[in-house]
């Protein structure tokens, strides 16, 4: 089972403030992805990437960046945190190649981000 | 864009009914993923189905790429089913949009004891 875990599980931030959103994957995947979800919503895509070093906007990117300084690692970042990027937010990983499962991703358990 | 509908958005069953969950999608598919998420917690994978039909334990999901349209139905509800089901969808290949998934508002299903 692929392991995806995300640090810190939940975040009070200010307006206006900077806030980083780490993830972390020990299964070897070469794409990895962040996703906001509102509620009662599913989730949206802000950023992806499919290898180290390099990432690529998903249908939401406005308000963030993301990082990817190793495989293992991704991280969101939210330069100065709005009322509006209140949500959870979900990394998940996926193997870029093979298997019938190609495709499938894993996600992580979600940090939820309150920003006031 | 393309767009992803799931229905219903919510369902309210008694232990031991059945459930069918829809997912309707308006282009061409490349794979079909439907998720569970717990109540406040993450998603798990339960199919990945591009098309035809498959089958875990007392769930069965149906991809009919033709009538653009996948379903979940889960057979004999247990409380533990209790969650959200999301679908999601990977574009054509041909799009150039390989691994990125769209996904529905999710179907919130409540089962009672």
């Amino acid at each position: 089972e692929a392991a995806v875990t995300q640090s810190p599980r939940s975040k009070v931030a200010v307006t206006g403030g900077k806030v980083t959103l780490s993830c972390h994957q020990t299964n070897n995947h070469d794409y990895m992805y962040w996703y906001r979800q509102d509620t009662g919503h599913g989730l949206r895509l802000i950023h992806y990437s499919y290898v180290a070093d390099s990432t690529e906007k998903g249908d939401i990117p406005d308000g963030y960046k993301a990082s990817r300084p190793s495989q293992e690692n991704f991280s969101l970042i939210l330069e100065l945190a709005s009322l509006s990027q209140t949500a959870v937010y979900f990394c998940a990983s996926s193997d870029a190649l093979g298997g019938v499962n190609q495709d499938t991703q894993y996600f992580g358990p979600g940090t939820r981000l309150l920003v006031l | 864009g393309q767009q992803v509908q799931q229905s219903p958005a919510s369902l309210v069953l008694q232990e031991g009914e059945n459930a069918e969950l829809q997912c309707n999608f308006s282009t061409s598919l490349n794979s079909m993923q439907w998720f569970y998420q717990r109540p406040g917690g993450s998603l798990v994978s339960l199919f990945y189905n591009p098309s035809g039909t498959k089958h875990s334990g007392r769930l069965t999901s149906t991809t009919v790429i033709k009538e653009r349209r996948s379903s979940l139905h889960i057979s004999s509800s247990q409380t533990t089913d209790s969650g959200t089901y999301l679908c999601a969808l990977a574009p054509s290949m041909l799009s150039g949009s390989f691994n990125k998934l769209t996904f529905g508002a999710g179907t919130r299903l409540a089962v009672c004891p």
